[in-house]
């Protein structure tokens, strides 16, 4: 079974530009998962999709959005970049309906890793 | 909400010596606890998981057992091998029942030949 893909995996942008990323989850997956890592911040959760609707969301600012597909890919999308926009975004992705239990896993994707410049 | 706060590193081992990352949590209830792997240039990888008190989760040699008492989730391996270089996140949901996981602060592990 091939694993979560995000694209693509490297990126490089100006100040003031949009990014758009991408994440492909497990096949048979419906939840998305969206994290930032930071070497000051860490990881910080951003947003979760669930059947293409946002089921939860992180604390950061509305220039941070995505989106969900009907075949459960994943969209986020960052306006007017900042500096401190640079970062590695993981996508996460997980076949249960609710949250973990015994039997589920939730699967990271190599990331994208965004520059700022 | 729930947190997690994670032994700093980096930690630097010789092959085969003992490994120990301590992790300790707060939580309303009792939610799963896991140990995710990130290896240099790559995303993270569930190490292993716990989904009760008293619960070990156990992978590739290494172990941690959820310790309600102690509100503990330690991180052990037993002879570390370089292979394991890597940094390690503790991690939790923030409340029960979502993948709005919080991850600890990461412990990178360096393991000398």
């Amino acid at each position: 079974k091939a694993g979560v893909t995000q694209t693509p995996r490297y990126l490089i942008k100006t100040r003031g530009q949009q990014v758009t990323l991408s994440c492909s989850p497990i096949s048979g997956h419906r939840s998305v998962s969206w994290y930032q890592q930071t070497p000051g911040q860490g990881l910080q959760f951003l947003f979760e999709y669930f059947s293409e609707t946002q089921r939860n969301k992180g604390n950061f600012p509305g220039r941070f959005s995505g989106r969900q597909f009907s075949n459960s890919r994943s969209e986020m999308n960052v306006s007017t970049l900042e500096l401190g926009d640079s970062a590695l975004y993981l996508c996460a992705s997980s076949s249960r309906a609710g949250g973990p239990s015994d039997t589920d896993t939730q699967y990271f994707g190599p990331g994208t890793r965004l520059t700022v410049l | 909400g729930n947190s997690v706060t994670q032994m700093e590193g980096p930690v630097t081992l010789s092959e085969e010596a003992f490994l120990t990352i301590n992790c300790t949590y707060t939580a309303t209830g009792y939610p799963s606890l896991f140990w995710y792997v990130q290896y240099p240039g790559e995303g993270l990888q569930l190490l292993l998981k716990a989904t009760k008190a008293d619960d070990k989760g156990s992978n590739k040699g290494f172990e941690a057992t959820y310790r309600k008492e102690t509100t503990s989730f330690h991180l052990e391996k037993g002879s570390v091998q370089v292979s394991d270089s890597a940094v390690y996140f503790c991690a939790l949901p923030t409340s029960s029942g979502t993948y709005k996981y919080i991850f600890g602060t990461g412990t990178r592990l360096k393991v000398l030949a």
